[in-house]
């Protein structure tokens, strides 16, 4: 089955302490992202990457780190997560951005930092 | 569910009618759109895209429409059924040097009454 994996599905850490939120897809992407959803700001992208090795800031990358050494897997990486990235994360692949390719979102991950 | 929906704008709509979802996107270089569905609990969905090139694009019971002039993105869903309820988003992507870029609109909630 076509998917996309996020783990965890919940989480609840204290300000400060590494946090990873690991992404995997099992669909040969190319193309990967994580997003950020908060109350009313619908979802603002952080990272995304257009291969392995290529990855780039999306429009809040403040505080996040990301990896691609493999195709499939797409960590979030918070070195010192604050309470401001309380927040419900997903991730996406698909095989480009544009041109009628269909996106793959994950289940998210609901983080808490307290 | 997920708290996402405070201070959205609603549609709501009977069973059977149709609908009609409107976006303003705020690039105007922006040549790549996207409509996502997501339900309460899950990551977004993809419903249909177009490209700045195109005005009309019909999906099975979707019609995406697109005017460059206004900046505005509409979804059409025809026949709406209780299932279609959920917070729609636009997302819009304006290639080049922000090819990788996806900025999403802050959404709408669809609600379909029986």
């Amino acid at each position: 089955e076509a998917q996309v994996t996020q783990n965890p599905r919940y989480l609840i850490t204290v300000t400060g302490k590494k946090l990873t939120v690991t992404c995997s897809q099992n669909m040969n992407h190319e193309y990967m992202s994580w997003y950020r959803q908060d109350p009313g700001l619908g979802l603002r992208q952080i990272y995304y990457s257009m291969n392995v090795e290529v990855t780039d800031k999306g429009d809040v990358p403040e505080g996040y780190k990301v990896s691609r050494k493999e195709k499939r897997n797409f960590p979030l990486i918070l070195e010192s997560p604050s309470p401001n990235q309380t927040s419900l994360y997903f991730c996406a692949s698909s095989f480009q951005v544009g041109g009628g390719t269909e996106a793959f979102f994950g289940q998210g991950t609901r983080l808490t930092v307290v | 569910g997920e708290s996402v929906g405070l201070h959205l704008p609603t549609l709501s709509v009977q069973e059977g009618d149709n609908s009609i979802i409107n976006c303003a996107y705020s690039n105007s270089a922006s040549d790549y759109f996207i409509w996502y569905k997501q339900e309460s609990g899950k990551g977004p969905q993809f419903i249909i895209d177009i490209r700045s090139n195109m005005d009309k694009r019909q999906g099975q019971r979707v019609t995406v429409l697109l005017n460059k002039t206004v900046k505005h993105l509409s979804l059409q869903i025809a026949a709406t059924q209780p299932g279609d309820s959920a917070v729609y988003f636009c997302a819009e992507n304006a290639g080049g040097t922000s090819y990788g870029k996806l900025t999403f609109g802050q959404g709408t909630i669809l609600t379909v009454h029986p």
